[in-house]
Formats: C-alpha cells, structure tokens, sequence
C-alpha cells in the first residue's frame, strides 16, 4: 500500500471548515483514499473513501487532485467533538483489512 | 444495532502469563480483523478472518499470539507467554464485506494490555 504524509498537527476553529490535507504521491490506479479518525482512546471511526471523484456524506467531504497525488478531508463545520486524530491511508478495495494508518493528523477544535 | 465489542477492556498481567482477547463483531460480518497500537508507534496491522478462516495474516508478530474464530462469530486472540513489547491497545474490526463498498471496517474500543 501507498504511503501517505500528513501535517503532524492542526488547529480549527469551532463552526469554521477544517480542512485536512494529506500527500500521497506514490498512489497507484487502483487505490482508494480512505480517511479514519480516532478520538481520544476509542477505536478508529471510518468518515470516508473515494477513488478519484470527489465525494460526501453526511460527515465530511473528500477532495481529490486529478492527478490523485493528494486529497483534502474537509469537514464543513468543527465542532469541539471533531478533535481527534485523523489518518489518510490509501490501499486497494478488496484489501480492505490490510493497511497501516501512519501518524495521522491531530486537529484540535478550539471554541 | 450494537458495534463491535472488545473484551475486557483492560487487562494487567506479569511477563509470561497468558492473556486472551475476545472481539465480538457486529452480527453479519464475516470479515474480522485484529490491529494493536504498541507505545509510541502506529496502529499495525495484525490479521484478517473472512468467517472462521485466516485471510492474511502477515501482520502476526511472532508465534506467540494466536488467532481463532471458531464458528465465525466471535474471534480470540491469544498471547503466550506475554513479554513486555506486547503492551499496548489491541483492536478489533468488522465489515460486511472484504471489497467493494461494503468493507467500511467498524472498530472495536479496544482491549488496553500491560505486562509487567
């Protein structure tokens, strides 16, 4: 699986957009970009994967380059509950199981 | 609908004694997967069951853990003996379905072990 880079740290402020970028050069055709977060010591939540169009749901929105060698998580207003740790990784569909989340960035929402 | 559940949550035991974990996926998952976060480094990896079979499981540290899913449902993992390196959380996932747009995992809260 393609490694991903991720700012080490973010801050947002309560109600704006928080905008998460994350570098993955080395992607290759048939790799989705998928983005997890971890807040405080629960387990990874899943937010959302794409391909190469941008998608949406009811959590965030996921932009991705045209040339696929990075992507933004935007999440359309913070909330103090956002902070968390969030993880970029990008693998292929069907291995779904395999992969590693890296360091990931840590966003924290300030009221 | 309940999620994925972890037991226990916590677990403390001396270098050489065994523990195990259990993982209760969400009901209709047949795909299964164990990830630990050792101190100080990223979430790994470890295996993934699709029912009672192992499907990949490169990310087994050493024979000393050991993974079961018998019947398909529940999952174990063993560690024994425990050594020291083996503290950390140790998570649990499920998905409906290994590929396609049904392999959003779910994640467990984790089992949080010390050996001492």
């Amino acid at each position: 699986d393609a490694k991903t880079t991720q700012p080490p740290s973010m801050d947002c402020a309560e109600g704006r957009a928080a905008n998460l970028p994350c570098n993955h050069s080395t992607i290759s055709g048939n790799e989705y970009v998928y983005w997890y977060r971890q807040i405080h010591s629960q387990g990874p939540q899943y937010i959302i994967h794409g391909l190469k169009n941008n998608e949406t749901n009811e959590m965030a929105s996921l932009i991705i380059t045209e040339d696929r060698k990075s992507s933004t998580l935007i999440l359309p207003h913070a909330t103090l509950r956002d902070t968390a740790v969030y993880y970029c990784i990008v693998r292929v569909e069907t291995n779904a199981g395999k992969s590693t989340f890296g360091d990931g960035t840590t966003l924290t929402v300030k009221p | 609908e309940a999620g994925v559940t972890q037991f226990p949550s916590h677990s403390v035991i001396e270098k050489g004694q065994t523990v195990t974990l259990r993982c209760d996926p969400i009901s209709g998952h047949d795909n299964l997967y164990w990830y630990r976060r050792v101190m100080g480094k990223e979430i790994k990896f470890l295996l993934h069951f699709v029912k009672e079979s192992k499907q990949d499981e490169s990310g087994m540290p050493n024979n000393r853990f050991l993974a079961e899913r018998t019947g398909g449902t529940y999952s174990t993992l063993k560690v024994q003996p425990a050594e020291l390196e083996d503290s950390g959380v140790y998570f649990c996932a499920s998905s409906q379905d290994g590929q396609g747009r049904n392999n959003e995992q779910f994640f467990g809260p984790g089992t949080r072990l010390t050996v001492l």
